[in-house]
Parts: C-alpha cells; structure tokens; sequence
C-alpha cells in the first residue's frame, strides 16, 4: 500500500524557514517523481514544486521560487521541502503527492499534508 | 501562463441526479495532461480522471471525463451521499514541468 506521510510543520514567524519531510512506504521511491501541493486554509490547491525520478530536475511555482527548495534522499525514501523567507501568503496545508509523470502527469497518492502557519 | 476556470462554482442537486461540471482553460490544453481530483472535508484530494477521459484505479464508472482544447467536463451520472464534495481540475505543462488547478467546484446537497 503505498503512504506518504509529512511532517515539519508548525507555526513560525515571517522570514524564517522550516523544513518539511514527506517519509514515502509501499513503492519503489527511485522510480517516481513527486511534488509538493498546498492548500491554503479554505482556499482551493495550488501546486507548489517537483523533483524528478533523480533528484537532477527540480521546478517551482513562481510564488515560491527563490525561497523553497526541493530535493529528495532516496536511501531514506524520503522528500523534503525547504522553505526560506516564509511569508504569511505561505500559510497552508502542504501536501506530499506521488507525481505520474511520463505520458500524463497527474497526482495518483496524496498524504494527509503538514500544516504551516506564518504568522508574528 | 494557462489559467483554468471551474463553473459553477456550487452545484446544489440531490441523490440521484446527474452533475456536469466544466474546466475551461485559457488556451488550448493537451488531453493527456488534464485530470479530475475529488476532495472532501479533513480529507486530501482523491484522483478521479485522468488524461481526461480515464478513470482512476477504483472509481464508480458514474464518474466520467471528456472534453478535449480548452473545455472539459466531469460527469457523475447519478449522485450518491458520498460524492457531494469539491471537485478540481489540473493541467499540467512540460517545459519548464508546471501543474495548475482550477478554483474548484462544490458539489452540495440541494
């Protein structure tokens, strides 16, 4: 059964970072992309970053490009998201998805997300 | 940038009725690259559709894709309990690899 399950989130102050871990099971994590997608509280969802099969292809949202970063630990098979300069406009539920790519590209798995809070 | 726009944005029916909602992209769209994601309350999103047309590893055949350039639709034939929720599309573009959702549209009990 494949699980994503996050963790790292919290409640911080504007300009600092926080780092999330997405902890992959149930899957050969090697042989898939994935991403991050966050959802603001009672908004709709919007694609944050991914990373390639590799770890060599990483891509950002304009809104956070500059201040996070993705990367991948395959021997931990684990995900990360390194979030710098946070803003309050970062406040979300971050989610760790399973990223189809190849012929279509969509999110087959989804954990249950890591709530991040920005605010003073 | 392709922005994708969701109507309605509520859709109030009751059991057993029939839901069409749209996905209108800003310009023309491949296919392969639109999917249809179900969310309920608490919950993460639920892949439906993809590739527009495909449904999702253990998804009612009441769930139905189509559409093809910038208008797409989802399609649940007759409305169970269950499937009252929000509902997204997503496109994807490569070059650089960029994802985008539209708005969503709520699914409520009439």
């Amino acid at each position: 059964e494949v699980q994503l399950l996050e963790s790292g989130g919290g409640l911080v102050q504007p300009g600092e970072s926080l780092r999330l871990s997405c902890a992959a099971s149930g899957f050969t994590f090697s042989s898939y992309a994935m991403s991050w997608v966050r959802q603001a509280p009672g908004k709709g969802l919007e694609w944050v970053s991914g990373v390639s099969r590799s770890g060599g292809g990483t891509y950002y949202a304009d809104s956070v490009k500059g201040r996070f970063t993705i990367s991948r630990d395959t021997s931990k098979n684990t995900l990360y998201l390194q979030m710098y300069s946070l803003r309050a406009e970062d406040t979300a539920l971050y989610y760790c998805a399973r990223w189809e790519d190849g012929s279509r590209n969509y999110f087959a798995y989804w954990g249950q997300g890591t709530l991040v809070t920005v605010s003073s | 940038e392709i922005v994708l726009t969701q109507s309605p944005g509520t859709l109030s029916l009751s059991p057993g009725e029939r839901a069409t909602l749209s996905c209108r992209a800003s310009q023309s769209v491949s296919s392969s690259y639109l999917a249809w994601y179900q969310q309920k309350p608490g919950q993460a999103p639920r892949l439906l559709i993809y590739g527009a047309s495909s449904r999702a590893t253990g998804i009612p055949d009441r769930f139905s894709g189509s559409g093809s350039g910038t208008d797409f639709t989802l399609t649940i034939s007759r409305l169970e309990p269950e499937d009252f929720a929000v509902y997204y599309c997503q496109q994807y573009v490569n070059s650089p690899p960029i994802f985008t959702f539209g708005p969503g549209t709520k699914v409520d009990i009439k």
